[in-house]
């Protein structure tokens, strides 16, 4: 089926380690997001992509970095993971206003643990 | 700043009655709206949107909810609640005009229905 592909689905890192949050979607949308959610906070934007080769911070972008490898993917990237870091982060894609069904396809989430 | 505002962060509802779930936005300048329903450890499902037209927009599982310029609102509803509607619930909007794309969150409210 169409849609966001998120990988990993899970994932602990000790403090200070590195890794990078894939996400890829098949809608040949171009704006692409990643949002973070911790309890009672709702989702908050972290950075997103208008299109490929541009990238913007969203609300809360401090230790995080990404890449619009191509039209499809956007990665995350933690440089040096710390226990604040501890969420489930989606990423998201989303059709151009003239295309016809406009709207937000999410990823199924990585749940990061950072110990 | 641009905000989005659930009344209530847990809702109660006997099985049968009126689901109402309460959404504020702070924008005069009439943006785009939705509903997701998130079931526990899964990602997001759209419910509905409002983009432009009828300002009474119906979604899946029998929700709709009605946009309301004047009262900046839009709040979802549900004639009789049903067990597995039990799920977490956020309001989304896209705001129009300058700054960061994508959606901004409201922080959610956690449906209870009691049998």
């Amino acid at each position: 089926n169409a849609g966001v592909t998120q990988t990993p689905k899970f994932q602990v890192l000790k403090t200070g380690q590195s890794m990078t949050l894939q996400c890829a979607q098949d809608m040949n949308h171009n704006s692409m997001y990643w949002y973070r959610q911790d309890p009672g906070m709702g989702l908050r934007l972290i950075y997103y992509s208008a299109s490929e080769g541009t990238t913007d911070k969203g609300e809360v972008p401090n230790g995080y970095n990404v890449s619009r490898l191509n039209k499809r993917e956007f990665s995350l990237r933690l440089e040096s993971a710390a226990p604040s870091q501890t969420s489930v982060y989606f990423c998201a894609s989303r059709a151009r206003s003239g295309q016809g069904n406009y709207g937000y396809t999410f990823g199924s989430g990585t749940r990061l643990t950072v110990v | 700043a641009q905000s989005v505002t659930q009344l209530g962060s847990h809702v109660s509802v006997s099985e049968g009655a009126l689901v109402l779930l309460r959404c504020n936005y702070s924008s005069s300048v009439p943006p785009y709206l939705f509903w997701y329903v998130q079931y526990p450890n899964q990602g997001l499902q759209l419910l509905l949107k409002y983009t432009t037209g009828a300002t009474l927009v119906k979604g899946i599982n029998g929700f709709e909810a009605e946009f309301k310029k004047s009262e900046t609102s839009f709040h979802l509803t549900k004639p009789s609640a049903h067990m597995s509607d039990a799920a977490e619930y956020f309001c989304a909007v896209r705001f129009s005009g300058g700054g960061a794309d994508g959606l901004t969150f409201g922080k959610g409210t956690h449906l209870i229905i009691q049998p």
